[in-house]
């Protein structure tokens, strides 16, 4: 069965940074783009970032470019986001999303359960 | 930038009603669509992508179709269970943006 799970979360002051985590089981990891999501509080979905299987290409929202990086480590099976310089903005439930089959213009199979981000002083 | 542009932002139907949803991209996107639903609480779940294949597990009650930059989630006749949020997503190319999402109320 595939399986996502993320860990990291919790509150961090604004100018804050936190690590989050995605545990993958199941599947092939390295043979799959991955992705992180966020949804604040009440709204909608917004994609934060793509990593290839490989690692090697990154995509980013314009809203955290510069703040936040995505990797990976396939022998680990594990997806990182490392979030640094946090604004209130930032606050929200993390998912990290598996793609389906081809590269990173898939579609998101598989999501997490999610990890809540609270930015507040 | 792609936007995603779904109507309505949210609607009421009765159980057994045909129920319909459009998406419109900015600009094309050949068939890189995904639907998503996701009801109160719980975590999305891919319902259809390449705009029209119905993923593994999903009822055949949910139907997806259009191509280029206008497109439609169909439910053909609404369960209570259907109770959820639904979002489109452009899969075309980064940014990998979702519309606002669509609320579904059973009347």
């Amino acid at each position: 069965e595939v399986q996502l799970v993320e860990s990291g979360g919790g509150l961090v002051q604004p100018g804050g940074s936190l690590r989050l985590s995605c545990a993958a089981s199941g599947f092939t990891f390295g043979s799959y783009a991955m992705s992180w999501v966020r949804q604040a509080p009440g709204k909608g979905l917004e994609w934060v970032s793509t990593i290839s299987g490989s690692g090697y290409t990154t995509y980013y929202a314009d809203s955290v470019k510069g703040r936040f990086t995505i990797s990976r480590d396939n022998p680990k099976n594990t997806l990182y986001l490392q979030m640094n310089s946090l604004r209130a903005e930032d606050a929200a439930v993390y998912y990290c999303a598996k793609h389906g089959p081809g590269g990173w213009t898939t579609w998101f199979d598989t999501w997490g359960q999610g990890t809540l981000v609270t930015v507040s002083s | 930038d792609i936007q995603m542009t779904q109507s309505p932002s949210s609607l009421s139907a009765s159980v057994g009603d045909r129920v319909t949803i459009t998406c419109r991209a900015s600009q094309g996107i050949n068939n890189y669509l995904a639907w998503y639903q996701q009801k109160p609480g719980k975590v999305p779940k891919l319902l259809i992508y390449a705009a029209s294949t119905l993923q593994s597990g999903v009822p055949s009650r949910f139907s997806g179709s259009g191509s280029g930059t206008d497109f439609t989630l169909t439910i053909s006749s609404l369960q209570p269970e259907d109770v959820a949020t639904f979002y489109c997503q452009n899969y075309n190319s980064a940014p990998y943006t979702f519309g606002q999402g669509t609320k579904l109320e059973i009347k």
